[in-house]
């Protein structure tokens, strides 16, 4: 069974770089056919994808935070990561990793809380 | 991107009521539309994929139905721990969520 931990700072002072990493254990991220993805909620809201690292290596963002953001993946230590730059309070959320397939998440971390804060 | 519109935004309802949950698309997605359950401080569940599917482990009172940009999930007797946010979900975009009540 997959599961992901996610783990990094959950304090981050305004206009630096919020580094997250997930954890993969139960199944390798170079498994055909997943997809490694980073989720957030901000607090009392709904689900904002952020973006992906395919098996193959490709990435894909979310329009919105493409220019500040990048995934990248460590297979051999079956971890994939989130850096996310020049931050504001408005990326104080909850950092959900997941993995899917074809598009369906089966597999979530159990998220990761933010503060953007001075 | 694809718009996941979600309706209603919030709803109250007793245990035993049936409950119905909407979400349309702004382009047609076929039959690739994911159902998920969210509790307080929990990730999301699968509970529903392509559409229809029921996911292994999920009460059969869960049931989806839909294609092209109408895709409904319906509860079939709410039980108290189904009182939960539900999000539609379609590849890189999520639904804003319907969050179920007790009434």
């Amino acid at each position: 069974q997959l599961q992901l931990q996610e783990s990094g700072s959950g304090l981050v002072k305004p206009s630096q770089t919020l580094s997250l990493t997930c954890t993969v254990s139960g199944g390798s991220i170079n498994s055909g056919g997943y997809s490694w993805n980073w989720i957030r909620q901000s607090p009392g809201k709904g689900l904002e994808w952020i973006g992906y690292i395919h098996h193959t290596e490709s990435t894909h963002y979310n329009p919105s935070l493409k220019s500040r953001v990048t995934i990248s993946a460590d297979r051999s230590k079956t971890q994939f990561s989130l850096e996310m730059r020049s931050v504001t309070a408005a990326d104080t959320a909850v950092y959900f990793c997941a993995a899917d397939m074809r598009g369906v998440v089966r597999h979530w971390g159990q998220g990761i809380l933010v503060t953007v804060s001075s | 991107d694809i718009q996941m519109t979600q309706s209603p935004s919030s709803l109250s309802a007793s245990v035993g009521d049936r409950v119905t949950i909407t979400c349309q698309t702004s382009q047609d997605i076929s039959h690739f539309l994911n159902w998920y359950q969210q509790k307080a401080g929990k990730a999301p569940k699968l509970l529903i994929y392509d559409a229809s599917s029921l996911e292994t482990g999920v009460p059969s009172r869960f049931s989806g139905s839909g294609s092209g940009t109408h895709f409904t999930l319906t509860i079939s007797s709410l039980q108290p721990e189904d009182f939960a946010t539900y999000y539609c979900q379609q590849y890189a975009s999520f639904g804003g969520g319907t969050k179920v009540e007790i009434k």
